[in-house]
């Protein structure tokens, strides 16, 4: 069974871009969390999304928005970029509790 | 607010010895308690998990004890080996409000051949 997909692996933005990211699951997975991972905050909860609909949001501010597609694939968005979003961006899919994730997805907004 | 505790921040274990991580947690909602390995440029990767009903949980190598009055649990790693160096993060959430982890600050463990 294929594991979780990102992409892209690497991105380098400039300040007030915006970004998307990708994240295929799991086949048969359908809920797609998205955390973002830094040295100083170490891994921090994004959002979750379950059969297309957000089902937790982490605290992060409204630049930061996903959505899930009815294949369960899933996107996030970073709108107006700062410096402070470099960080690995990284997907889990799960069935049930266990989640699984993805290689991620490493920005530098410079 | 850092509900998952975790120490130590770094570990250093010579090979064939036994490591310990102990994380500790405030929300006593919590009801699943994973742990993830994590090589550099590669995401987390479960490792073991468990529940509050239990105790203690093998898996190879690995045991997870759990104490539920005191809010904590720990990874012990038996006969370390160079191939586990890497760094661990303990988490926790809550089965009955969807898939959102909440992690401890991570341990980067290095066991010396």
């Amino acid at each position: 069974k294929a594991g979780v997909t990102q992409t892209p692996r690497y991105l380098i933005k400039t300040r007030g871009q915006q970004v998307t990211l990708s994240c295929s699951p799991i086949s048969g997975h359908r809920s797609v969390s998205w955390y973002q991972q830094t040295p100083g905050q170490g891994l921090q909860f994004l959002f979750e999304y379950f059969s297309e609909t957000q089902r937790n949001k982490g605290n992060f501010p409204g630049r930061f928005s996903g959505r899930q597609f009815s294949n369960s694939r899933s996107e996030m968005n970073v709108s107006t970029l700062e410096l402070g979003d470099s960080a690995l961006y990284l997907c889990a899919s799960s069935l049930l509790a266990e989640q699984f994730f993805g290689p991620g997805t490493r920005l530098t907004v410079l | 607010q850092q509900q998952v505790k975790q120490s130590p921040q770094s570990l250093i274990v010579q090979k064939g010895g036994i490591s310990i991580i102990n994380c500790a947690y405030e929300n006593t909602a919590f009801d699943y308690f994973p742990w993830y390995q994590q090589f550099p440029g590669k995401g987390p990767a479960l490792l073991i998990a468990i529940r509050p009903d239990v105790s203690e949980k093998k898996e190879g190598r690995f045991t997870i004890s759990f104490n539920k009055s005191a809010k904590q649990f720990s990874l012990h790693i038996m006969d370390s080996q160079p191939g586990d160096s890497a760094t661990y993060f303990c988490a926790a959430s809550q089965r009955n409000a969807g898939n959102m982890l909440t992690f401890g600050g991570g341990t980067r463990l290095m066991v010396k051949p």
